[in-house]
């Protein structure tokens, strides 16, 4: 089976530039989340969806950054205008909520590795 | 809020050894999880528990669950290279319905 598939793998952009990351989460999943990885502060979550639903973005560091999904095989997170400070790994997680299976781990996807001069 | 700890942070040890890794977290749960992260690549799962008293193991690691304590332990039974990685702790809230809050990561390397 396809796990999660990010894209790109890698950005690099000048600041100021939209930076768009795009997620396919694994088929038959209901649940997305993206975070994001630095060394100062980890793994952090920046927003995550159910049923494609947004349901919690409190994570999202600034009105910079917008998170979509507009059906259920695909998702993007949105970075306008880039800074050099967003510069992180970014991670798609995807995973299966409810019909009695009990709780699954988040599956994670490869990455976007995002650098913003 | 919730928050994770693990320690310790960093840790170098010999191979044959045996040792854990504690993750401490601030809000009761009963789902943990752990991961493990090779450099530059993505977090793979390796265990998922869910109630107290909970231990499962693969292989040489082994993970525990104590939710009156909010402590989980991994432990490394005879340590060997391919085991050199990061490991992280993550808890989650409402049973899979929220996103998960990470520890730092355990950062381990195991010499030959």
């Amino acid at each position: 089976d396809a796990g999660v598939i990010q894209s790109p793998r890698h950005e690099v952009t000048e600041m100021g530039q939209e930076v768009t990351l795009r997620c396919k989460p694994i088929s038959g999943h209901n649940s997305l989340f993206w975070y994001r990885q630095t060394m100062m502060r980890g793994l952090e979550l920046l927003i995550y969806f159910n049923n494609n639903v947004p349901i919690d973005d409190s994570g999202m560091p600034e009105d910079r950054f917008s998170a979509k999904m507009p059906n259920a095989s695909f998702s993007t997170l949105k970075i306008q205008p880039s800074e050099p400070r967003d510069s992180a790994v970014y991670f798609c997680a995807s995973s299966f909520l409810g019909g009695g299976v009990g709780n699954q781990p988040q599956h994670f996807g490869d990455g976007t590795r995002l650098s913003i001069l | 809020e919730l928050k994770v700890e693990q320690n310790p942070l960093f840790l170098s040890m010999q191979e044959g050894k045996n040792y854990t890794i504690y993750c401490n977290y601030s809000t009761t749960s009963d789902r943990l999880y752990w991961y493990r992260q090779d450099p530059g690549k993505s977090l793979e799962s390796l265990f998922v528990l869910l109630s107290n008293g909970a231990v499962k193991q693969e292989g040489r690691l082994m993970a525990s669950l104590d939710t009156k304590a909010r402590l989980s332990t991994l432990h490394i039974t005879a340590a060997v290279h391919d085991l050199s990685a990061t490991y992280f702790c993550a808890v989650d809230i409402r049973g899979g319905a929220d996103g998960l809050t990470f520890g730092k990561g355990t950062h381990l390397i195991i010499q030959p």
